[in-house]
């Protein structure tokens, strides 16, 4: 059974750019969920879906944005990119709620 | 407001030293708690989910229990492919999103 997906793997962008990362779940979980992980302050919940609805969101700005498709892929942009937003952002799927959550590779995302 | 905090932050072992990992909580009404094992670079690893108090759950060198304050995850004998962070989490009542530690980095030395 294959794992969650995440591309790209490895994103470099200057300042002001926006980026779009994209996430496939495991076949058959209906729940994405995205996080943001930096040295400092670990694992923070960007947010979740749902069968094509955002169940969840965490305490980013407005500038962090997603997107669930009706196969379950999930997409997150983030606009007018910051030094700040420098992290590994993980794609994490689940059957549904109770439920072990499955992370993919994530992707390295670096802001010069 | 949920809140996960870990100790140690780091934690050297000999190959064969047995020891804990400890997993602290404060929720509302917990649903479950969760540990993953999280090597660099990589996503993290699930390894166990526990519901509720008592409940003990195990996976070759690596035993996890629950409390209503906190959780272990016992390492017995461990070897150097046990190096990696431990990261635990726990869901409050309702659809709520996991709430993350900020994990132990265990380093075995052989």
């Amino acid at each position: 059974k294959a794992g969650v997906t995440q591309t790209p793997r490895y994103l470099i962008k200057t300042r002001g750019q926006q980026v779009t990362l994209s996430c496939s779940p495991i076949s058959g979980h209906r729940s994405v969920s995205w996080y943001q992980q930096t040295p400092g302050q670990g694992l923070q919940f960007l947010f979740e879906y749902f069968s094509e609805t955002q169940r969840n969101k965490g305490n980013f700005p407005g500038r962090f944005s997603g997107r669930q498709f009706s196969n379950s892929r999930s997409e997150m942009n983030v606009s007018t990119l910051e030094l700040g937003d420098s992290a590994l952002y993980l794609c994490a799927s689940s059957l549904g709620d109770r439920e072990e959550q499955f992370f993919g590779p994530g992707t390295r995302l670096t802001v010069l | 407001e949920d809140q996960v905090t870990q100790s140690p932050e780091a934690l050297r072992l000999q190959e064969g030293e047995s020891s804990s990992l400890n997993c602290s909580y404060t929720v509302s009404g917990l649903r479950g708690l969760f540990w993953y094992r999280q090597d660099p670079g990589k996503g993290p690893e699930f390894l166990f989910t526990l519901y509720s108090a008592g409940e003990e759950k195990e996976k070759e060198r690596l035993k996890a229990t629950l409390t209503k304050k906190e959780s272990f995850l016992h390492i017995t004998a461990p070897k150097p492919e046990d190096s990696a962070t431990y990261l635990c989490a726990v869901q409050a009542g309702g659809n709520t999103p996991l709430v993350f530690g900020k994990g132990t980095r265990l380093s075995v030395i052989a």
